[in-house]
């Protein structure tokens, strides 16, 4: 019952800004739009999350479409430490019953 | 100090066993999560418990049966497993945001 799709796999040239797309056009109006990363088989990390607005952190920006029907992961200057699965997330649910419904993921490779 | 703790790290078991896994937080987190990811890094969920209630089950057998004895833990047993059991388990918390993950449990049944 995925509710995101993303492409399986993306390279990009260290230093050069990465750019993963993400479409979650079932989304609901107070359902929130999470991304994490997994290098290698460690536990999935934390990157950013928003609703409706851009937002922007110390690791990334997160561009979301005004019909919020898809949504953009930007790495500014992706090095090769970024090498990992990135997963779009949609969050259902309520506060204590919050289900993180991942997607199928996205292989960024990091070329130096 | 780590956030969300697992263990085992690894477990090798037989067809048929029963096996274990624990998980600790220490975040004071109120929800705790069991997801499973297959071979193909599908990362899937399988329970969650608020405050020791169990919240969600997502139409796992009934051989897998978590249990939470205080909101700090959350543990996995899993009952005459199969092959298809074979996976990273990993276990995860949060309050109302950001979601935790512990470094996960590779089980492989033979």
């Amino acid at each position: 019952d995925a509710k995101t799709t993303q492409p399986t796999s993306m390279d990009c040239a260290e230093g050069r800004a990465a750019n993963l797309p993400c479409n979650h056009s079932t989304i609901s109006g107070n359902e929130y739009v999470y991304w994490y990363r997994q290098i290698h088989s460690q536990g999935p990390q934390y990157i950013i999350h928003g609703l409706k607005n851009n937002e922007t952190n110390e690791m990334a920006s997160l561009i979301i479409t005004e019909d919020r029907k898809s949504s953009t992961l930007i790495l500014p200057h992706a090095t090769l430490r970024d090498t990992a699965v990135y997963y779009c997330i949609v969050r259902v649910g309520g506060s204590g019953t919050y289900k993180y419904i991942f997607g199928t993921g996205t292989r960024l490779k990091v070329l130096a | 100090d780590t956030a969300v703790s697992q263990t085992p790290k690894y477990l090798v078991t037989q067809m048929g066993n029963d096996k274990s896994i624990k998980c600790e937080q220490n975040l004071g987190h109120d929800t705790m999560y069991w997801y499973k990811q297959d071979s193909k890094k599908f990362l899937k969920i399988m329970f969650s418990y608020n405050n020791k209630e169990l919240i969600i089950n997502e139409t796992v057998p009934n051989r897998f049966s978590p249990k939470s004895p205080d909101k700090a833990h959350l543990n996995l047993h899993i009952n005459s497993l199969e092959l298809g059991d074979s996976a990273v388990y990993f276990c995860a918390s949060s309050t109302r945001g950001e979601l935790f993950f512990g470094e996960g449990s590779r089980l492989t049944v033979l």
